[in-house]
């Protein structure tokens, strides 16, 4: 069966700053993997997507993502944090396209003026 | 060209009652699909909706249903209301069946049961 896990359920950054979100899966086959931020009182917003091809995925607002097979791993990277960026972020995971989609539970993003 | 809509955005009802929930989708978008967000369990699959038909569904009680009209306008039903069932409820649509397919998220319904 297929699951997603974010490591840090809280993650504070400084304003300029590097952010990383951590996630991890596990699925039989290569998936489908899927980026989402939610800011508060909206639905949810997809960042990026990962489904086949290029390894290192670029997705709105400068966010990118890397998805490395061997670690088992789609980690979520901005290179400068800006205040806006303050949200919930969401990794998701679907074994095929067929499956339904399971997401993760979430890492809240801080950033420090 | 409108985003997801959801009605109502807020909700309140007691133990006991039934509770129906709307969602409009994205005009073209054939697909629909809901989840149940809470503090405590996250985002969880619901059921998916496409061309009327159940696609896919995911682990909830039989007091969880939902259906899709043939103008993919799709409507959610939650029986016996529980206190558990509190939650942020979103609807997202999508041009077609598959994850492969972007989903656009609407806004959400908060239903409060007290």
């Amino acid at each position: 069966a297929q699951s997603v896990t974010q490591l840090g359920s809280h993650v504070s950054v400084s304003e300029g700053a590097l952010v990383l979100l951590r996630c991890n899966y596990s699925s039989s086959v290569p998936p489908y993997l899927f980026w989402y931020v939610q800011y508060p009182n909206q639905g949810l917003q997809l960042l990026l997507k990962y489904t086949t091809g290029a390894t290192l995925v670029k997705g709105i607002n400068g966010f990118e993502a890397e998805f490395k097979k061997s670690e088992t791993s789609f980690h979520l990277t901005k290179p400068s944090a800006h205040m806006s960026d303050a949200a919930e972020y969401f990794c998701a995971v679907s074994q095929t396209s067929y499956d339904k989609v399971i997401f993760g539970p979430g890492t809240s993003l801080s950033v420090i003026p | 060209k409108a985003g997801v809509t959801q009605t109502p955005r807020y909700l309140i009802k007691t133990r006991g009652q039934q509770v129906t929930l709307s969602c409009s989708p994205i005009s073209g978008h054939r697909s629909v699909s809901w989840y149940q967000q809470t503090p405590g369990q996250g985002l969880q699959f619901l059921f998916e909706y496409f061309s009327e038909t159940q696609r896919n569904k995911g682990n909830f009680p039989g007091r969880f249903s939902g259906r899709q009209f043939s103008n993919s306008r799709s409507e959610m039903n939650v029986s016996t209301l529980e206190l558990g069932d509190s939650a942020l409820y979103l609807c997202a649509s999508s041009l077609g069946t598959g994850s492969n397919q972007p989903q656009h998220f609407g806004d959400g319904t908060r239903l409060s049961i007290l």
